[in-house]
C-alpha cells in the first residue's frame, strides 16, 4: 500500500527558532499533499493544500508567513514553522494523494513541543 | 457546507462487549464516507469506507454501512479487544470538494480487558 513518511516523529525547539518537519510519499508519486494540525484529544484541522511546483493554498485563518510550505518535488513536501512559540505546540499530520486517486495516505505525525 | 457528527466519548468497553459509533453527516450529492483510526502517538490509518448508498464497508471485523436515508455511516464491530483502543474518526469527501476530507471530532474508545 501506499507509504508515506514523516519526519522528525518528534521535535522540541526553543521559542523563537524555526523548525522544519518533513512529509515523503515512499512508493508513489504525490501530487498533491496536504498538512494537518491536531490539538490534543480535537480532530484534524487542514491548514493547508500543496501541489507539486506551485504555492500552497492555505485555509482561512493559517498564517502562511508562519508556516511555510513547500512541495518542491512529487515526493516531498515540507513545513516550516518559523519564530515558533509555545502555541505552536502540536501534532502536525501530513496526507499525499496521487493524481489518478483521491485518497488520502497520511503520515504518522510529528509531535512539536516549544518551550 | 459539508459536515460531520460524531458521537461524543469517550467511550469504555469492556472485552467482547459490542461496539457502536455512531455518525452521521451533512453533504450535498453522493459523498464517500470513511472511518479512520488513529493510535496513540500515530497518524491516521484508514479503517473502512463506503463510496455509494448502501454500500457496506468492512476491515478487521469492523462495519459500516452507507446510509442516504438517515445520513449516517456508524461504525460497528461485535466483540472489541484491548487493541482497538484507539481514536475513531468518521469522515466524508464530497462530490465538489475534489480529495478533501471533512472530519468529524473523533471518539476516543478504550477498551478494559
Amino acid at each position: 500500500g501506499a507509504v508515506v513518511s514523516q519526519h522528525p516523529s518528534w521535535v522540541i525547539c526553543k521559542s523563537g527558532t524555526s523548525v522544519k518537519i518533513e512529509c515523503r510519499s515512499l512508493d508513489f508519486q504525490a501530487t498533491t499533499m496536504f498538512w494537518y494540525r491536531q490539538f490534543p484529544k480535537q480532530s484534524l484541522m487542514l491548514m493547508a493544500t500543496s501541489n507539486e511546483g506551485s504555492k500552497a493554498t492555505y485555509e482561512q485563518g493559517v498564517e502562511k508567513d508562519k508556516f511555510l510550505i513547500n512541495h518542491a518535488s512529487l515526493t516531498l513536501s515540507t513545513l516550516t514553522v518559523t519564530s515558533a512559540h509555545p502555541e505552536d505546540s502540536s501534532f502536525y499530520i501530513c496526507s499525499a494523494r496521487w493524481q489518478r486517486s483521491y485518497e488520502q495516505y497520511f503520515g504518522p505525525g510529528t509531535r512539536l513541543t516549544v518551550t | 457546507g459539508n459536515s460531520v457528527t460524531q458521537m461524543e466519548g469517550p467511550v469504555t468497553l469492556s472485552e467482547e462487549a459490542f461496539l457502536t459509533i455512531n455518525c452521521t453527516y451533512t453533504a450535498t450529492g453522493y459523498p464517500s464516507l470513511f472511518w479512520y483510526v488513529q493510535y496513540p502517538g500515530e497518524g491516521l490509518q484508514l479503517l473502512l469506507k463506503a463510496t455509494k448508498a448502501d454500500d457496506k464497508g468492512s476491515n478487521k471485523g469492523f462495519e459500516a454501512t452507507y446510509r442516504k436515508e438517515t445520513t449516517s455511516f456508524h461504525l460497528e464491530k461485535g466483540s472489541v479487544q484491548v487493541s482497538d483502543s484507539a481514536v475513531y474518526f468518521c469522515a466524508l469527501r464530497s462530490e465538489t470538494s475534489g480529495s478533501r476530507l471533512t472530519f468529524g471530532e473523533g471518539t476516543q474508545l478504550t477498551v478494559n480487558p
